[in-house]
């Protein structure tokens, strides 16, 4: 089946440094990648839609210049975090859709833990 | 924008008993209905999803409804078992193709007691 790894699983830095997050179709070409930030014992909340060749698509409320995404193939999109503060700390995890013209379902990444100190 | 509503909350049933989790959404041209599993500190895992052009589906233990025109979808689990006890999501998307925005809702932490 389709499989997205997403790394590094846990990462901690310090506040002001910048800290990417890597997500890889490894099986299947993903034309589109969904980075989401999940608050503890809260849903997923969609943060950005990753487009392969053209900018990503932010939702309301998310600062594009913070939190940079960059989907530079059909089986890469990165999220990088810049200037990150403690209120950055969180769950993020990609998810990207398999499956072409007929749709099969999203397959999600494990999910990198930040914390920022 | 799409709005998902999922309930309850928080869901507790003895072993062996049945647990339905119910998701109702707003955007009409939604079509397409997946339900995810998510274990303490794991991505969360498909297990089962419905079409907008079919009205339920089952898969062994698992079941999904869904009532397009009252806008709503549930989960049934029968015969639970302990290692049902998770967090459960549902989603709404709409699209086609490999491009669908999907809008999951805020989640139902059940709890399977033995």
């Amino acid at each position: 089946g389709a499989v997205v790894s997403q790394h590094p699983s846990r990462v901690i830095c310090k506040s002001g440094t910048s800290v990417k997050i890597e997500c890889r179709s490894l099986d299947f070409q993903a034309t589109t990648m969904f980075w989401y930030r999940q608050f503890p014992k809260k849903s997923l909340m969609l943060m950005a839609t990753s487009n392969e060749g053209s900018k990503a698509t932010y939702e309301q409320g998310v600062e594009k210049d913070k939190f940079l995404i960059n989907h530079a193939s059909l089986t890469l999109s990165t999220l990088t975090v810049t200037s990150a503060h403690p209120e950055d700390s969180s769950f993020y995890i990609c998810s990207a859709a398999a499956g072409g013209g007929l749709f099969y379902g999203y397959t999600f990444g494990s999910g990198t833990r930040l914390t920022v100190v | 924008g799409e709005n998902v509503e999922q309930h309850p909350s928080t869901l507790s049933v003895q072993e062996g008993d049945s647990a339905v989790i119910k998701c109702t959404y707003s955007d009409s041209a939604s079509n397409y209905f997946p339900w995810y599993k998510q274990e303490l500190g794991k991505r969360p895992q498909l297990i089962i999803d419905i079409r907008s052009n079919v009205g339920e589906k089952k898969d062994q233990r698992i079941a999904v409804t869904l009532n397009k025109t009252a806008k709503h979808f549930s989960l049934h689990i029968t015969e639970t078992q302990p290692e049902d006890s998770a967090v459960y999501f549902c989603a709404a998307s709409k699209g086609s193709g490999g491009y669908q925005k999907v809008t999951f809702g805020t989640g139902t932490k059940l709890q399977v007691i033995p």
